[in-house]
């Protein structure tokens, strides 16, 4: 069973638009969270970490559920330069466990 | 303060070569930690390093190797190169701390011929 499971997409929106993505792990030892983006042939880069209270920056939400073992991140009001793809991190015992991505492009 | 640093950025081989990659973590990070992404795929652990020790290794063929130097910079080896080996290597630093995030270097761009 994979460490980290993330629907791959792709997700295509208009610009404005709200879309969610969710990401379920495994190892319920996972203490730290985190959803990086990566851009079309650059290094990932992170967006924001996740919080077991919620975490919001901007038009971006990030959750986490232990109970049933998965986070999210709720982009608002879409921009164009959101399109990109966002992938979600869990670290048992530090160790980075990436999902697969998923692709998100927004429309104009 | 300096990111993490990989090179080369690009390196052509061919097939049956060895390739020697290099990354350099940010300063006071001891955990290193080495991914592939093919083109179009998502990141496929191949090593972490953390003190000088390889902590866990993905699923990988002997072939594929590293280590990590008293310096905390980390070298991963691939031998034998095969042409399915062309991709992305990245490598990442982390101070190893809770809730600390790894950042990535940019990469180099390993294409076998």
């Amino acid at each position: 069973r994979k460490e980290v499971e993330q629907d791959p997409g792709p997700f295509n929106v208009p610009e404005g638009a709200t879309v969610a993505f969710n990401c379920t792990y495994s190892n319920s030892a996972s203490q730290s969270f985190f959803w990086y983006r990566q851009d079309c042939r650059k290094e990932p880069k992170l967006l924001m970490s996740v919080y077991s209270s919620g975490n919001e920056d901007g038009r971006f939400t990030a959750q986490l559920n232990r109970a049933s073992q998965y986070i999210s991140l709720l982009i608002r009001d879409s921009k164009l330069s959101d399109s990109a793809t966002y992938l979600c991190v869990v670290t048992p015992g530090n160790q980075f466990y990436f999902g697969t991505g998923t692709s998100l492009t927004v429309i104009p | 303060e300096a990111g993490v640093t990989q090179s080369p950025t690009h390196l052509i081989k061919t097939r049956g070569q060895q390739a020697t990659l290099r990354c350099s973590p940010i300063s006071g990070h001891t955990s290193v930690y080495w991914y592939q992404q093919a083109l179009g795929l998502g990141l496929q652990f191949l090593l972490w390093y953390d003190e000088g020790e390889e902590r866990n290794r993905g699923n990988f063929p002997p072939r594929f190797s590293g280590r990590q130097f008293p310096n905390y910079s980390s070298e991963l080896n691939v031998n034998a190169l095969e042409l399915e080996d062309s991709a992305l290597y990245l490598c990442a630093s982390s101070s190893g701390q809770l809730n600390t995030e790894a950042f990535f270097g940019q990469g180099t761009r390993l294409t076998v011929v």
